[in-house]
């Protein structure tokens, strides 16, 4: 079945400095999915990319889809202490008939060190 | 924006009972929702696709006997543990959404099988 690979699991990074999470799927997207996850709370969607080679910017943080729209980056410029979390990639495969589904990466948590 | 309600929040009940969770959507009308399970510090994992008016599908290895699936009606899903276990403790949530949109998630619910 379709798997959706994320790096690293843990990434602890000084107030300030950048900081990247990568995603990998085995199988073609239709789009990709981030969503962040506070300690304790649900998944907060963040954005979808959806054309091959996308680039995507929120304030601080880029996405991206890669040209095969098989893998994915989120890059944060700057991490704030309010940037800790755990961030999530999910992809929907092309094709199908999945329902939509998503296929959750295994996320990266963020820890900020002030 | 779309709002998905989630309930109860957190279970506490002895081994053998049955729970019952509700998932919401407010202002929109979800025909497919997802439910997820999630243990401590990974990722969500997908367990079934609960379709209005149909049988849920559900992933490999879950037990459909064990997680009772009903989507009655366009705005409600309910996932039910039935003969709830200590192995079955875990956080449970759900998500709505359009085929190729954003999923919008529930806030979770904490289930512990004393």
């Amino acid at each position: 079945g379709q798997q959706v690979m994320q790096i690293p699991q843990y990434q602890h990074v000084q107030e300030g400095e950048d900081f990247t999470t990568y995603c990998n799927s085995s199988t073609t997207l239709s789009n990709i999915q981030w969503y962040k996850q506070r300690p304790g709370g649900h998944p907060v969607f963040l954005i979808q990319l959806v054309k091959s080679g996308e680039v995507k910017k929120q304030k601080r943080l880029t996405f991206q889809f890669g040209e095969a729209k098989k893998n994915s980056s989120l890059h944060i410029t700057a991490t704030q202490t309010t940037d800790v979390g755990t961030y999530f990639c999910a992809g929907r495969k092309a094709g199908g008939t999945s329902y939509g589904k998503l296929t959750f990466g295994q996320g990266t948590i963020l820890t900020v060190h002030p | 924006g779309a709002v998905v309600s989630q309930h109860p929040s957190w279970v506490i009940c002895k081994s053998g009972t049955s729970v019952k969770i509700e998932c919401r959507s407010l202002d929109f009308q979800a025909t497919t929702m997802f439910w997820y399970r999630q243990f401590p510090k990974q990722s969500l994992m997908l367990m079934a696709t609960s379709n209005e008016g149909s049988k849920a599908t559900y992933e490999q290895g879950v037990e459909k006997d064990k997680f009772l699936i009903n989507h009655a009606s366009l705005t409600l899903s309910t996932l039910t543990v039935t003969s709830a276990h200590p192995e079955d403790s875990s956080f449970y949530i759900c998500s709505a959404g359009d085929r190729n949109q954003p999923q919008h998630f529930g806030d979770g619910t904490r289930l512990s099988i004393l």
